[in-house]
């Protein structure tokens, strides 16, 4: 069975330019999670869809970050304008049934902001 | 907040048993115990979960205190490839609202020949 699946797996970008990371959630699952890891701050939860619409956005970290969820099988996490401190690596992560059940990590995105 | 606390860090012989403590003391009842890894590079992975009873799959086997205020995963014959970063989490399970992830700083487990 095909995981979560994310792209790109790796971008360099300059700081000001629009990044946008893609997310193919595990087919079924209804709900969906961005994170963000660094070494500062570990793993961090950015934002939780269910059915496709945001539920819990709170760990957005300002309003350059923005995630939408069109349909049930593709997410976006956008950055813009991108900054050296976005640096870190974002998963993104699917369940079926929200926050209680068990939840599936793809193998996330190295963003590097120069 | 915090909800666990586990050991920095730990090494393991290969072929040996690894043992890896997590304290929850504030557990709620309707908490449960969640254990995922993180090997270099790659996405968390779910190992197991529990409420109040022993669990064990094919990766592992989590052992739970009767005051729930403590457990421990253990992987019965550790090999390289289980180097990695545990995690041990408590939340609420089967709810489609209620506390996130959070997976705190977790323990090193170095896996050694």
């Amino acid at each position: 069975d095909a995981g979560v699946i994310q792209s790109p797996r790796h971008e360099v970008t300059e700081m000001g330019q629009e990044v946008t990371l893609r997310c193919k959630p595990i087919s079924g699952h209804n709900s969906l999670f961005w994170y963000r890891q660094t070494m500062m701050r570990g793993l961090e939860l950015l934002i939780y869809f269910n059915n496709n619409v945001p539920i819990d956005d709170s760990g957005m970290p300002e309003d350059r970050f923005s995630a939408k969820m069109p349909n049930a099988s593709f997410s976006t996490l956008k950055i813009q304008p991108s900054e050296p401190r976005d640096s870190a690596v974002y998963f993104c992560a699917s369940s079926l049934g929200g926050y209680g059940n068990t939840i599936y990590f793809g193998e996330g995105s190295w963003l590097t902001v120069v | 907040d915090a909800k666990t606390t586990q050991p920095p860090s730990m090494d393991c012989a290969e072929g040996r048993a690894a043992n890896l403590p997590c304290n929850h003391s504030t557990i709620s009842g309707n908490e449960y115990v969640y254990w995922y890894r993180q090997i270099h590079s790659q996405g968390p992975q779910y190992i197991i979960h529990g409420l109040k009873n022993n669990e064990t799959n094919e990766m592992a086997s989590l052992i739970i205190t009767e005051d729930r205020k403590s457990s421990t995963l253990i992987l019965p014959h550790a090999t390289l490839r289980d180097t990695a970063v545990y995690y041990c989490i408590v939340r609420v399970a089967y709810s489609n609202t209620g506390n996130q992830f959070y997976f705190g700083t977790g323990t090193s487990l170095t896996v050694i020949p």
